[in-house]
């Protein structure tokens, strides 16, 4: 099993334009979540999906888009992107049942937008 | 959210044991306990995680004081590839029946050779 993979690991834009990264599972897991780090900081959650064809907003959401078409396939937009979205984006996704309580990370994919 | 306090950083010897501390003085009836870490360049990994009981897996023991205001991560034999950044973070159940993990800082751990 490959378990959380992202698509792409690196990735520079320019202000303003768009671009979605990819996230997929092959554990069959209903959870998805996805995180922003900033240098020195733990990671901030943006958005998050408990099943195909659901989404919810985290705790910084805004300037961000997601969408769970598939269940194993989480996607996290950026519209416009701005210098403020630079970051390390990391991916994850658990088990929905409460014996397993573990959330599972992709590799993360670093983002710099100039 | 309830909040955790670690300290920023600590240091050990290789194979030798560390003890973590974490604070939890608002934590609340139901919210778990958990740790995770992050070595460098990649995705945080689970840990452990207990609700009031002391807990052994292969990789750590947690200890929970007894008014589960605080709690220690325990590496038994510290080994270069523990160097990270550990997070103690408090699982909290949300209204959908989801949980989200609420990261601090965390501590780095340093391992001396």
């Amino acid at each position: 099993n490959a378990g959380v993979t992202q698509t792409p690991k690196f990735r520079v834009l320019k202000t303003g334009q768009s671009m979605t990264l990819l996230c997929a599972q092959d554990m069959n897991h209903e959870y998805m979540y996805w995180y922003r780090q900033d240098p020195g900081m733990g990671l901030r959650l943006i958005h998050y999906s408990v099943g195909e064809g659901t989404t919810a907003k985290g705790e910084v959401p805004d300037g961000y888009n997601v969408s769970r078409l598939k269940k194993q396939n989480f996607l996290l937009g950026l519209e416009s992107a701005a210098p403020s979205q630079t970051s390390v984006y990391f991916c994850a996704s658990r088990d929905q049942s409460w014996v397993y309580n573990e959330q599972f990370f992709g590799p993360g994919t670093r983002l710099t937008v100039l | 959210d309830a909040k955790t306090t670690q300290p920023n950083s600590m240091e050990s010897n290789e194979e030798e044991p560390v003890h973590l501390p974490c604070n939890h003085s608002t934590i609340s009836g139901t919210d778990y306990i958990h740790w995770y870490r992050q070595l460098p360049s990649q995705g945080p990994e689970y840990v452990i995680h207990g609700l009031t009981s002391n807990v052994n897996n292969r990789m750590a023991s947690l200890a929970i004081a007894e008014d589960r205001k605080s709690s220690t991560l325990i590496l038994h034999r510290a080994t270069l590839r523990d160097a990270a950044v550990y997070y103690c973070i408090l699982r909290e159940i949300s209204s959908d029946s989801s949980y989200k993990l609420i990261f601090g800082s965390g501590t780095r751990l340093l391992v001396r050779p």
